[in-house]
């Protein structure tokens, strides 16, 4: 995605915490996603973050420090279900997401 | 069900045929996007539609592509003389805009796609 970088693949370990880090560009930004997206089906919402700080919301928890253009995502107490693929999106002008490629997520026993 | 929905889910068509999807937003959202997925990729930005108006178009989109919403409800894509680079899916998203207060603006709630492959 263009000037959204965060890492292709990640491996954890069931009942663990993983955390995916997400850089983008700062020039208009209004805005930081992350969706879920299961192999086949539709990115659903995870969360939001237009403040710096944390978001936190059930297991899943979001920072965000706009001045650093940086973002990450938080899973913790792993579970098999969470393997998919994470995609940060920035919003810009017009509400408009520009997604990155997205981190391909594997939890194993 | 209130979510997006997108029409056909899958479609095959043969290269140099001309393809319309159908996309139904959530009801109350004003805003409406397209996007193309392929894979091991984020999806990319196609278009949008505040209401009626298409407010913008990606530079990715060829002028084979073309989208209207004619009564800022459902939309409609249309992909003429297929190409078998145009193979992906083809995803669907509504959010409510409010204007000038950022914060109070949804997220974008995306339907399941229509998945094109031309052969």
């Amino acid at each position: 995605g263009q000037n959204i970088d965060q890492p292709t693949e990640m491996t954890a370990t069931e009942g663990a915490i993983v955390q995916i880090n997400c850089t983008y560009q700062t020039s208009g930004f209004n805005g930081l996603f992350w969706y879920q997206q299961h192999a086949g089906e539709a990115p659903t919402f995870l969360s939001y973050n237009v403040l710096d700080g944390l978001e936190e919301k059930g297991r899943f928890s979001s920072f965000l420090s706009r001045s650093k253009g940086y973002s990450y995502l938080l899973l913790k107490e792993l579970q098999m279900k969470d393997s998919a693929s994470y995609l940060c999106a920035r919003r810009g002008g017009g509400n408009k997401l520009t997604f990155g490629t997205g981190t391909q997520l594997k939890v194993e026993l | 069900d209130t979510g997006v929905s997108q029409d056909p889910r899958h479609k095959i068509t043969k290269r140099g045929q001309n393809v319309t999807f159908r996309c139904d937003p959530i009801s109350e959202h004003n805003r409406l996007y397209w996007y193309r997925q392929t894979l091991g990729q984020g999806p990319e930005f196609l278009t949008y539609f505040q209401n009626e108006a298409q407010l913008e178009k990606s530079r990715l989109l060829s002028d084979r592509f073309s989208a209207e919403r004619p009564k800022g409800s459902f939309s409609t894509l249309e992909i003429q003389r297929t190409e078998q680079g145009d193979s992906a899916m083809y995803l669907c998203a509504s959010s409510l805009h409010r204007t000038g207060n950022a914060v109070a603006n949804t997220e974008a709630f995306f339907g399941q796609g229509t998945r094109l492959t031309v052969v």
